[in-house]
């Protein structure tokens, strides 16, 4: 079993590049999400989607664009990297509802030079 | 606002010892609240959930913690700390469907 799949596992970018990281999810989940980890902050949550075609704001969404066109796909583009957006990010896919668990991607370390 | 804090970055224990972290939580109404733990370079997994059906709630790897709504907290325990344990722990709570509010941290360390 894949569960919540994401590439690349590192990035470096130069301030200004954009650059979509990906994720891909086998378990036929309608919620996807995205957030992001910095030091001492715990996670918070850039963007969401609740299905194919939907998708809303979170708590930190500057600076960054998702779309979801397939159940399967949830990527984010970081339209102009900006040093503030060096992180872990995190994609993570559940069942409907407000309590089901969230299954997490390994990740993707970011550094925007 | 729903929010979660978790009291103490780091947490060492010698290993055997009792396992106590904490949480608070603020919610104006009954919460969905989580402890999920993250091994190094890897991504966050659910260690349990606590859903309003009991106050005691049992996860995995030997890990429960209880709610308790007049301290407004959900404090993860274990009895016996195995080195394996050293991770870091994050208290959460639901605020809408996908979407979590997380704590801190806290790092466990384990001694042998």
């Amino acid at each position: 079993n894949a569960g919540v799949t994401q590439t690349p596992k590192f990035q470096v970018l130069k301030t200004g590049q954009s650059m979509t990281l990906q994720c891909a999810q086998d378990m036929n989940h309608e919620y996807m999400s995205w957030y992001r980890q910095d030091p001492g902050m715990g996670l918070r949550l850039i963007h969401y989607s609740v299905g194919a075609g939907i998708t809303d704001q979170g708590e930190v969404p500057n600076g960054y664009n998702v779309s979801r066109s397939t159940t399967e796909d949830f990527p984010l583009r970081l339209l102009s990297a900006a040093p503030s957006q060096t992180s872990v990010y995190f994609c993570a896919s559940s069942q409907q509802g407000r309590n089901e668990k969230l299954f997490f991607g390994s990740g993707t370390q970011l550094s925007v030079l | 606002a729903q929010s979660v804090t978790q009291l103490g970055s780091h947490v060492s224990v010698s290993e055997g010892a009792l396992v106590l972290l904490r949480c608070n939580y603020s919610s104006s109404v009954p919460p969905y609240l989580f402890w999920y733990v993250q091994y190094p370079n890897q991504g966050l997994q659910l260690l349990l959930k606590y859903t309003s059906a009991a106050t005691l709630v049992k996860g995995i790897n030997g890990f429960e913690a209880e709610f308790k709504k007049s301290e407004t907290s959900f404090h993860l325990t274990k009895p016996s700390a195995h080195m394996s344990d050293a991770a870091e722990y994050f208290c959460a709570v639901s605020t809408g469907f996908q979407k979590l509010v997380f704590g801190t941290g806290t790092r466990l360390l384990v001694s042998p």
